[in-house]
Protein backbone atom coordinates (compact mmCIF):
# COMPACT_ATOMS: atom_id res chain seq x y z
CA UNK A 1 0.00 0.00 0.00
CA UNK A 2 1.39 3.39 -0.96
CA UNK A 3 1.99 5.84 1.85
CA UNK A 4 1.28 9.53 1.92
CA UNK A 5 3.07 11.23 -0.94
CA UNK A 6 3.88 14.89 -1.27
CA UNK A 7 5.11 16.98 -4.16
CA UNK A 8 7.40 18.80 -4.65
CA UNK A 9 9.95 17.62 -2.13
CA UNK A 10 11.69 20.98 -2.26
CA UNK A 11 10.67 24.29 -3.79
CA UNK A 12 12.73 27.47 -3.92
CA UNK A 13 10.84 30.61 -4.91
CA UNK A 14 11.20 34.34 -4.58
CA UNK A 15 9.12 36.49 -2.33
CA UNK A 16 5.88 37.39 -4.04
CA UNK A 17 5.70 34.26 -6.15
CA UNK A 18 3.14 31.50 -5.87
CA UNK A 19 3.71 27.90 -4.90
CA UNK A 20 1.31 24.98 -4.84
CA UNK A 21 2.06 21.94 -2.74
CA UNK A 22 0.29 18.66 -3.32
CA UNK A 23 -0.52 15.79 -1.00
CA UNK A 24 -1.87 12.38 -1.90
CA UNK A 25 -3.10 10.62 1.24
CA UNK A 26 -3.20 6.90 1.80
CA UNK A 27 -6.04 5.45 -0.26
CA UNK A 28 -9.25 5.34 1.74
CA UNK A 29 -8.12 7.81 4.38
CA UNK A 30 -10.83 10.41 4.79
CA UNK A 31 -8.88 12.58 7.22
CA UNK A 32 -6.15 14.72 5.71
CA UNK A 33 -4.08 17.17 7.72
CA UNK A 34 -1.58 19.84 6.79
CA UNK A 35 1.16 20.81 9.22
CA UNK A 36 4.12 23.13 9.01
CA UNK A 37 7.48 23.14 10.73
CA UNK A 38 9.42 26.37 10.68
CA UNK A 39 13.15 26.10 11.41
CA UNK A 40 13.79 25.56 15.11
CA UNK A 41 10.11 25.44 16.01
CA UNK A 42 7.60 22.71 16.69
CA UNK A 43 5.34 21.18 14.07
CA UNK A 44 2.15 23.23 13.95
CA UNK A 45 -1.28 22.36 12.69
CA UNK A 46 -2.62 24.22 9.66
CA UNK A 47 -5.87 22.54 8.75
CA UNK A 48 -7.88 19.34 8.64
CA UNK A 49 -10.05 17.94 5.86
CA UNK A 50 -12.63 15.23 6.26
CA UNK A 51 -13.11 14.06 2.72
CA UNK A 52 -13.58 17.27 0.74
CA UNK A 53 -14.80 19.38 3.66
CA UNK A 54 -12.63 21.64 5.77
CA UNK A 55 -13.21 20.41 9.30
CA UNK A 56 -10.83 22.83 10.98
CA UNK A 57 -8.72 25.54 9.41
CA UNK A 58 -7.89 27.37 12.61
CA UNK A 59 -4.16 26.95 12.06
CA UNK A 60 -3.97 28.66 8.69
CA UNK A 61 -1.68 31.67 9.18
CA UNK A 62 -3.50 34.14 6.93
CA UNK A 63 -5.44 34.48 3.70
CA UNK A 64 -2.35 33.98 1.57
CA UNK A 65 -2.80 30.27 2.22
CA UNK A 66 -5.50 28.35 0.38
CA UNK A 67 -6.09 24.63 0.76
CA UNK A 68 -8.38 22.51 -1.34
CA UNK A 69 -9.36 18.89 -1.53
CA UNK A 70 -11.68 18.58 -4.47
CA UNK A 71 -13.31 15.18 -4.70
CA UNK A 72 -11.96 14.19 -1.32
CA UNK A 73 -8.81 12.61 -2.68
CA UNK A 74 -5.59 14.60 -3.03
CA UNK A 75 -5.16 18.03 -1.52
CA UNK A 76 -3.31 21.15 -2.58
CA UNK A 77 -1.96 23.96 -0.46
CA UNK A 78 -1.31 27.18 -2.32
CA UNK A 79 0.70 30.06 -0.95
CA UNK A 80 0.12 33.31 -2.81
CA UNK A 81 2.01 35.59 -2.59
CA UNK A 82 4.78 33.87 -0.67
CA UNK A 83 6.62 35.74 2.08
CA UNK A 84 9.99 35.01 3.68
CA UNK A 85 8.36 33.73 6.88
CA UNK A 86 6.52 31.04 4.91
CA UNK A 87 9.76 29.09 4.57
CA UNK A 88 9.65 25.74 6.30
CA UNK A 89 8.65 22.14 5.81
CA UNK A 90 5.01 21.45 5.05
CA UNK A 91 3.88 18.03 6.13
CA UNK A 92 0.72 16.26 5.12
CA UNK A 93 -0.73 13.42 7.17
CA UNK A 94 -3.74 11.17 6.82
CA UNK A 95 -5.82 8.77 8.87
CA UNK A 96 -8.96 6.79 8.20
CA UNK A 97 -12.33 8.13 9.31
CA UNK A 98 -12.92 8.26 13.04
CA UNK A 99 -9.40 7.15 13.86
CA UNK A 100 -7.64 9.27 16.45
CA UNK A 101 -4.40 7.38 16.78
CA UNK A 102 -1.30 7.37 14.63
CA UNK A 103 -0.88 10.02 11.98
CA UNK A 104 0.71 8.77 8.77
CA UNK A 105 2.94 11.48 7.41
CA UNK A 106 4.31 12.23 4.00
CA UNK A 107 7.98 13.10 3.67
CA UNK A 108 7.16 16.79 3.55
CA UNK A 109 7.60 19.61 1.08
CA UNK A 110 10.43 21.95 1.97
CA UNK A 111 9.66 25.51 0.93
CA UNK A 112 12.38 28.13 0.74
CA UNK A 113 11.30 31.70 0.03
CA UNK A 114 14.15 34.03 -0.93
CA UNK B 1 3.72 28.67 27.73
CA UNK B 2 3.58 25.93 25.10
CA UNK B 3 0.91 23.28 25.44
CA UNK B 4 3.48 20.47 25.11
CA UNK B 5 6.96 21.08 26.49
CA UNK B 6 9.99 18.87 26.07
CA UNK B 7 13.59 18.88 27.24
CA UNK B 8 15.37 21.24 24.85
CA UNK B 9 18.34 18.93 24.25
CA UNK B 10 20.39 17.98 22.42
CA UNK B 11 21.35 14.87 24.29
CA UNK B 12 24.78 13.47 23.46
CA UNK B 13 25.30 9.95 24.79
CA UNK B 14 27.70 7.08 24.14
CA UNK B 15 26.51 3.80 22.69
CA UNK B 16 25.05 1.57 25.36
CA UNK B 17 23.88 4.44 27.56
CA UNK B 18 20.40 4.81 28.98
CA UNK B 19 18.70 8.08 28.14
CA UNK B 20 15.42 9.52 29.40
CA UNK B 21 13.26 12.14 27.73
CA UNK B 22 10.67 14.14 29.61
CA UNK B 23 7.55 15.86 28.38
CA UNK B 24 4.81 17.83 30.10
CA UNK B 25 1.45 18.92 28.77
CA UNK B 26 -0.73 21.71 30.07
CA UNK B 27 -4.23 20.84 28.86
CA UNK B 28 -5.96 18.45 31.24
CA UNK B 29 -8.42 17.52 28.47
CA UNK B 30 -5.62 15.74 26.59
CA UNK B 31 -6.68 12.23 25.69
CA UNK B 32 -4.00 10.28 23.87
CA UNK B 33 -0.25 10.42 24.04
CA UNK B 34 2.48 9.33 21.69
CA UNK B 35 6.18 9.44 21.04
CA UNK B 36 7.17 10.00 17.43
CA UNK B 37 10.65 9.75 15.98
CA UNK B 38 11.88 12.09 13.26
CA UNK B 39 15.10 11.47 11.40
CA UNK B 40 16.92 14.36 9.81
CA UNK B 41 15.00 15.69 6.80
CA UNK B 42 12.42 12.94 7.11
CA UNK B 43 8.83 12.77 8.24
CA UNK B 44 7.77 11.98 11.81
CA UNK B 45 6.95 8.33 12.41
CA UNK B 46 5.14 6.81 15.34
CA UNK B 47 7.51 5.21 17.82
CA UNK B 48 4.99 4.17 20.43
CA UNK B 49 1.76 5.10 22.11
CA UNK B 50 1.87 5.94 25.81
CA UNK B 51 -0.51 4.52 28.39
CA UNK B 52 -1.03 5.15 32.09
CA UNK B 53 -0.04 1.57 32.79
CA UNK B 54 3.24 2.14 31.02
CA UNK B 55 4.33 0.23 27.98
CA UNK B 56 7.53 -1.29 26.73
CA UNK B 57 8.75 -2.15 23.28
CA UNK B 58 12.18 -3.73 23.34
CA UNK B 59 14.65 -1.14 24.55
CA UNK B 60 12.00 1.57 24.71
CA UNK B 61 9.73 2.23 27.69
CA UNK B 62 7.08 4.93 27.82
CA UNK B 63 5.23 6.17 30.89
CA UNK B 64 2.31 8.50 31.42
CA UNK B 65 1.38 10.23 34.66
CA UNK B 66 -1.99 11.90 34.15
CA UNK B 67 -2.01 13.50 37.60
CA UNK B 68 1.27 15.26 36.91
CA UNK B 69 0.54 15.66 33.20
CA UNK B 70 3.92 14.15 32.49
CA UNK B 71 5.13 11.73 29.83
CA UNK B 72 8.49 10.02 29.61
CA UNK B 73 10.46 7.90 27.20
CA UNK B 74 13.37 5.74 28.31
CA UNK B 75 15.82 4.26 25.84
CA UNK B 76 18.11 1.56 27.16
CA UNK B 77 21.32 0.32 25.56
CA UNK B 78 21.38 3.18 23.05
CA UNK B 79 22.38 2.37 19.48
CA UNK B 80 23.89 4.65 16.88
CA UNK B 81 20.67 4.20 14.92
CA UNK B 82 18.68 5.75 17.76
CA UNK B 83 20.08 9.16 16.81
CA UNK B 84 17.06 11.22 15.82
CA UNK B 85 14.63 13.82 17.15
CA UNK B 86 12.00 12.48 19.53
CA UNK B 87 8.66 14.26 19.47
CA UNK B 88 6.16 14.18 22.31
CA UNK B 89 2.66 14.30 20.82
CA UNK B 90 -0.67 14.80 22.56
CA UNK B 91 -4.20 14.71 21.20
CA UNK B 92 -7.41 16.21 22.53
CA UNK B 93 -10.93 16.64 21.30
CA UNK B 94 -11.88 20.08 22.52
CA UNK B 95 -13.29 22.33 19.85
CA UNK B 96 -12.46 19.63 17.34
CA UNK B 97 -9.83 16.92 17.27
CA UNK B 98 -6.35 18.38 17.68
CA UNK B 99 -2.87 16.90 17.64
CA UNK B 100 -0.28 18.98 19.48
CA UNK B 101 3.44 18.46 18.96
CA UNK B 102 6.29 19.23 21.27
CA UNK B 103 9.32 20.90 19.74
CA UNK B 104 11.27 17.65 19.97
CA UNK B 105 14.45 16.58 21.70
CA UNK B 106 17.45 15.78 19.54
CA UNK B 107 19.46 12.69 20.47
CA UNK B 108 22.97 12.00 19.26
CA UNK B 109 24.36 8.56 20.07
CA UNK B 110 28.11 8.30 19.51
CA UNK B 111 30.43 5.34 19.19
Amino acid sequence: EAGVTQFPSHSVIEKGQTVTLRCDPISGHDNLYWYRRVMGKEIKFLLHFVKESKQDESGMPNNRFLAERTGGTYSTLKVQPAELEDSGVYFCASTRQGYTGELFFGEGSRLTVL
Amino acid sequence: RKEVEQDPGPFNVPEGATVAFNCTYSNSASQSFFWYRQDCRKEPKLLMSVYSSGNEDGRFTAQLNRASQYISLLIRDSKLSDSATYLCVVTRNTGGFKTIFGAGTRLFVKA
